[in-house]
């Protein structure tokens, strides 16, 4: 099956600075990937849909200065956290599409990311 | 406005008993219906992806329902262990359309413990 990675899979970092996170899809090629943030004990919360080789397009509420996405290649996009709060600790989850209409998406396994 | 509804919020059964997880959505247009589990940390694993035309698909002790016509699904699990205690989450597709939007829509989970 397809195979979406994230690295890391877990940060901790100091307030005010930015942390990368990387989804890759090792076996496929994704022409859309998304982000997601999930806090403890709720749903996925889509934040942004990564498309490769144009901007990204942020959910409503999602600040696009804070998260900013790159989608590079067919295979990477990574979310950048600038300038990084408390509130924003969260577990981040990309997800990678093949493109097919009949294809779902393919859960990478999560970044936990920890701002102290 | 697309929903999905999942029951129990939560539920605590012993090792090796049955248990059923329900679903109702009110997605339209309606492309498939997948069953994650959730391990804690952990991004979403797939186990079961239904369409319209399919009313019954199981992966090993796992076996999930789809009433098109009612728009519910069901998740039952067989033989309980203790290593299905996870979050089990019921997302619904619209149809993939590309160029952005994921088209889910997630459900809350039903959080499974197994006890010994």
């Amino acid at each position: 099956g397809a195979v979406v990675s994230q690295h890391p899979s877990r940060v901790i970092c100091k307030s005010g600075t930015s942390v990368k996170i990387e989804c890759r899809s090792l076996d496929f090629q994704a022409t859309t990937m998304f982000w997601y943030r999930q806090f403890p004990k709720q749903s996925l919360m889509l934040m942004a849909t990564s498309n490769e080789g144009s901007k990204a397009t942020y959910e409503q509420g999602v600040e696009k200065d804070k998260f900013l996405i790159n989608h590079a290649s067919l295979t990477l996009s990574t979310l950048t956290v600038t300038s990084a709060h408390p509130e924003d600790s969260s577990f981040y989850i990309c997800s990678a599409h093949q493109g097919l209409a009949t294809s779902g998406q393919y859960f990478g396994p999560g970044t936990r990311l920890t701002v102290t | 406005k697309n929903q999905v509804e999942q029951s129990p919020q939560s539920l605590i059964i012993l090792e090796g008993k049955n248990c059923t997880l329900q679903c109702n959505y009110t997605v339209s247009p309606f492309s498939n219906l997948r069953w994650y589990k959730q391990d804690t940390g952990r991004g979403p694993v797939s186990l079961t992806i239904m369409t319209f035309s399919e009313n019954t698909k199981s992966n090993g002790r796992y076996t999930a329902t789809l009433d098109a016509d009612t728009k519910q699904s069901s998740l039952h699990i067989t033989a309980s262990q203790l290593s299905d205690s996870a979050s089990y989450i019921c997302v619904v597709s619209a149809p993939y359309s590309g160029g952005g939007a994921d088209g889910l829509t997630f459900g809350k989970g039903t959080h499974l413990i197994i006890q010994p």
